[in-house]
């Protein structure tokens, strides 16, 4: 079964570095994701499709400070320079024949 | 620039039908795959429906297979969502979004509310 696993929270201090992982269930750890971020009381919005090669590309607009790696079935979104417009909520996201799976999100407070 | 703007949400009770339009701009819209996604209060983003670039081809998540029905109109650059047999478990921010030749949603609408209520 196709699953996305996030932890629930993450933070860093204002001007630091965060990374936020999503794990691909085992026998799918070759699929890409996206990421997506949520800002409160805001719909989603697009940062990036990622590959299992740890290539990925941004979406329009979305600053140097995102960047996206990957280790076997983890992806990583790491976001340098926080800045408190950051702090937000963050999805992944990934697809089968048929199917569209978000992992449950994982907040991201800037302290 | 690409816009996707959601309308049709409102407050029905149990059991009611809704019927959700996603008007797209800034894009051709013939060319792309859609979806809908869903965010029940204080919760996750939930994948609802999908549709292919000329309608021929849809899918759902199983909680909502029977009930809802997502459909295109290309001469309109509209998307649609036709919910029926609602229950309370429905209520959610409803959000539609394009999906790119890979398979990611890259833009996204702002959202219309759906409320059950008894």
């Amino acid at each position: 079964q196709l699953v996305l696993t996030q932890s629930p929270s993450a933070s860093a201090s204002l001007g630091a570095s965060v990374k936020v992982t999503c794990t691909l269930s085992s026998e799918h750890s070759d699929y890409a994701i996206a990421w997506h971020q949520q800002q409160p009381e805001k719909g989603p919005r697009y940062l990036m499709t990622l590959n299992s090669d740890g290539s990925h590309n941004k979406g329009d607009g979305i600053p140097d400070r995102f960047s996206g790696s990957s280790s076997g079935a983890e992806r990583y979104l790491t976001i340098s320079s926080l800045q408190s417009e950051d702090e937000a909520d963050y999805y992944c996201q990934t697809w089968g024949t048929g199917t569209v799976i978000f992992g449950g999100g994982t907040k991201v407070t800037v302290l | 620039h690409v816009q996707l703007v959601e309308s049709g949400g409102g407050v029905v009770q149990p059991g009611g039908s809704l019927r959700l339009s996603c008007a797209a701009s800034g894009f051709s819209f013939w060319r792309y795959g859609m979806h809908w996604v869903r965010q029940a209060p204080g919760g996750g983003l939930e994948w609802v429906a999908a549709i292919s670039y000329d309608g021929g081809t849809k899918y759902y998540v199983d909680s909502v297979k029977g009930r809802f029905t997502i459909s295109r109109d290309n001469s309109k650059s509209t998307l649609y969502l036709e919910m029926n047999s609602l229950r309370a478990e429905d209520t959610a921010v409803y959000y539609c979004a394009n999906q790119d030749k890979v398979g990611a949603t890259t833009y996204w609408g702002q959202g219309t509310p759906v409320t059950g209520s008894s």
